[in-house]
């Protein structure tokens, strides 16, 4: 059974940068063919797609957030992370991960349970 | 960016009861066209992906139908643990996007 599990500090002070890593069991990232995603909820809001990465590293961003966006993977552990720089209160929402197959028009098949992340002083 | 617009966007009904989900794109879509249902604390779960195909182990009383812009979530008899949140999702274009939600309640 697939699990991903998304881990990072709950509390981010404006301006600085939100880190989040969501860590994979029960499927390898190296092992291809899949893109693993980063989507965000705000409070009482649709849910937002922030990007995804392939194992490869290439990766898609959300143009309404892509200058601030990173997401990188590690292979070695499974894990890929989000960076999401100069954060405001705008940011804050749930932080989810989820794998979606890589081929046109795949859905998201498995879903991390979320992360709560508010942008605070 | 497809805009998704879901309704309704909450909704009461009792244990046996049919209800319809209906979600409608701003653009044609074919049938990439997905559905989740999400609980409180919990992981989304996907139930149905390009608009009819029921994910292997979700119960045969969730069935999605629809094409092109318009589309539908029917689940035939509402069993207790079908009380959550349903989302649209288009994967026709990047990025992706969601409709608002509705949330099942019970009466």
């Amino acid at each position: 059974q697939v699990q991903l599990q998304e881990s990072g500090p709950g509390l981010v002070k404006p301006s600085q940068t939100l880190s989040l890593t969501c860590t994979v069991s029960g499927d390898s990232i190296s092992s291809g063919g899949y893109y693993w995603n980063w989507i965000r909820q705000h409070p009482g809001k649709a849910l937002e797609c922030i990007g995804y990465i392939y194992y490869s590293g290439s990766t898609y961003y959300n143009p309404s957030l892509k200058s601030r966006v990173t997401i990188s993977v590690d292979t070695s552990k499974n894990q890929f992370s989000l960076k999401l720089s100069s954060v405001t209160a705008a940011d804050t929402a749930v932080y989810y991960c989820a794998r979606q197959e890589a081929a046109a028009g795949s859905p998201f098949d498995y879903w991390g349970q979320g992360t709560l992340v508010t942008v605070s002083s | 960016d497809i805009q998704m617009t879901q309704s309704p966007s909450s909704l009461s009904a009792s244990v046996g009861d049919r209800v319809t989900i209906t979600c409608r794109a701003s653009q044609f879509m074919s049938t990439y066209l997905n559905w989740y249902q999400h609980k409180p604390g919990k992981a989304p779960k996907l139930l149905i992906y390009a608009a009819s195909t029921l994910q292997s182990g979700v119960p045969s009383r969730f069935s999605g139908s629809g094409s092109g812009s318009e589309f539908t979530l029917i689940i035939s008899s509402l069993q207790p643990e079908d009380f959550a949140s349903y989302y649209c999702q288009q994967s026709y274009s990047t990025p992706y996007t969601f409709g608002q939600g509705t949330k099942l309640e019970i009466k």
